[in-house]
């Protein structure tokens, strides 16, 4: 099993509609989990932190199931602007803020 | 403030030719990466830098790849005798220590090697 997975995707969903990702860790001990934006031949841009009670921020969800070893990031009314990649980070190990990086999953929102 | 800034943003090498890579984190960040991303690929962990501590390495492909951070500050990645696999986008972040240790990314080099 790889340390971090994403589904690749692509998701195509509409304008306006409500999408979400997950993704899976191998470490029960990792503590911290990010997602990123990453915009075609851009380097990733840091969307939000994940925090154990899950935290929103406008159109964006972001939650952690460390019973099941994973988060996920929901986006709300969807925007033509909100394609991208979107890749999670977790720390490996408890101690260590080495991260691993998923692959991403590739989001595409139509008009 | 200034964002994380690498160069040169674009290299293109021959085949055993060596290259140097600059990233330049933001000011007061003592966490340096290094990652690699090939084409349509994820991100590769490299190296990793955090302060006076001793580099954990094991991202590192080969003994060809080699990184050095000087004064805390600006890091170089070596490529020596390059070879066509190497060919991807290098990537740098850093981050606080303390905190949630969200990394910001530099823009990259995007590296050929023919």
């Amino acid at each position: 099993r790889k340390e971090v997975e994403q589904d690749p995707g692509p998701f195509n969903v509409p304008e306006g509609a409500t999408v979400a990702f997950n993704c899976t860790y191998s470490n029960s001990a990792s503590q911290s989990f990010f997602w990123y934006r990453q915009d075609c031949r851009k380097e990733p841009k840091l969307l939000m932190s994940v925090y154990s009670s899950g935290n929103e921020d406008g159109r964006f969800t972001a939650q952690l199931n460390r019973a099941s070893q994973y988060i996920s990031l929901l986006i709300r009314d969807s925007k033509l602007s909100d394609s991208a990649t979107y890749l999670c980070a977790v720390n490996i190990a408890s101690g260590t803020y080495k991260y691993i990086f998923g692959t991403g999953t590739r989001l595409k929102v139509l008009a | 403030g200034a964002g994380v800034s690498q160069s040169p943003s674009n290299k293109v090498t021959e085949k055993g030719k060596d290259v140097e890579l600059r990233c330049d984190p933001i000011s007061g960040h003592t966490a340096l990466y290094w990652y690699r991303q090939s084409l349509g690929q994820g991100l590769e962990f490299l190296i990793y830098f955090q302060g006076n501590s001793a580099p954990d390495k094991s991202g590192l492909p080969s003994d060809r790849f080699s990184a050095e951070r000087t004064g805390g500050s600006v890091s170089t990645l070596t490529i020596q005798r390059t070879q066509q696999e190497d060919s991807a986008v290098y990537l740098c972040a850093s981050s606080w220590s303390g905190g949630a240790r969200e990394q910001y990314f530099g823009p990259g080099t995007r590296l050929t090697v023919t």
